[in-house]
């Protein structure tokens, strides 16, 4: 069975810092991309970051670009997001999910619970 | 970058009545060498993460039930729930799967009438 499990949510001040993390199990981790996707409460999804197997190629939405850094570690099955500058609108669930294993692939994101960062102001 | 646009953004429907979802992309998702169309389809319950439910527009993923199906190509795609049972009220998105960055849809909330 396919696991993502997210941690080092929680409260930090505007221009603080966090590193979220994603433990992962059930699925051969670098045969995969990973993802980091947020919903603001209330709203809807918004992809956030990408990164390729062996951590060659990364892509980010442009609202977070210069601020947040996505790497993995295969070794330990891993994601992270490490998220710097932080912002009020930055505040959001934030979920892992296993990409695809190409980077033209069509076959869909599986999902971990998230982990919720409230940046304050 | 591709917009992806859902429409309606709420709908109500009546238990075991159909339910249609449209999703238009600002550009084509086919991909001639596959020939395939690069677009999935979730549901997002309260409190939960969202859950695959179709991908390649039309896969349905494996445990989903089979009142659910998707359709389209191109630019132009649909999620139809052929019966609306009680459980199926949810937010439903569609995501982009060609290029980057893979964008939403903005949802459509499904209720019942």
């Amino acid at each position: 069975e396919v696991q993502l499990v997210e941690s080092g949510g929680g409260l930090v001040q505007h221009g603080g810092s966090l590193r979220l993390s994603c433990a992962t199990s059930g699925f051969a981790f670098s045969n995969f991309w990973m993802t980091w996707v947020r919903q603001a409460p209330g709203k809807g999804l918004e992809w956030v970051a990408n990164i390729k197997q062996d951590g060659s190629e990364q892509y980010y939405v442009d609202s977070v670009k210069g601020r947040f850094i996505i790497s993995r570690d295969n070794t330990k099955n891993s994601l992270y997001l490490q998220m710097n500058s932080l912002r009020v609108e930055d505040t959001a669930m934030y979920y892992c999910a296993r990409d695809t294993p190409y980077y033209y692939d069509g076959s869909g994101l599986l999902w971990g619970q998230g982990t919720l960062v409230t940046v304050s102001s | 970058d591709i917009v992806m646009t859902q429409s309606p953004d709420s709908l109500a429907v009546s238990l075991g009545e159909r339910a249609t979802i449209n999703c238009k992309s600002s550009q084509s998702l086919f991909y001639s060498s596959t020939n395939k169309n690069y677009l999935a389809w979730y549901q997002q319950k309260p409190g939960q993460p969202p859950k695959l439910l179709i991908y390649w527009a039309s896969t349905r993923e494996s445990g989903v039930p089979d009142r659910f199906s998707g359709s389209g190509s191109e630019t132009d795609f649909t999620l139809t729930i052929s019966s609306l049972q009680a459980e199926d009220v949810a937010v439903y998105y569609c995501q982009s799967f060609y290029g980057m960055p893979k964008t939403f849809g903005q949802g459509t909330k499904v209720e019942i009438k």
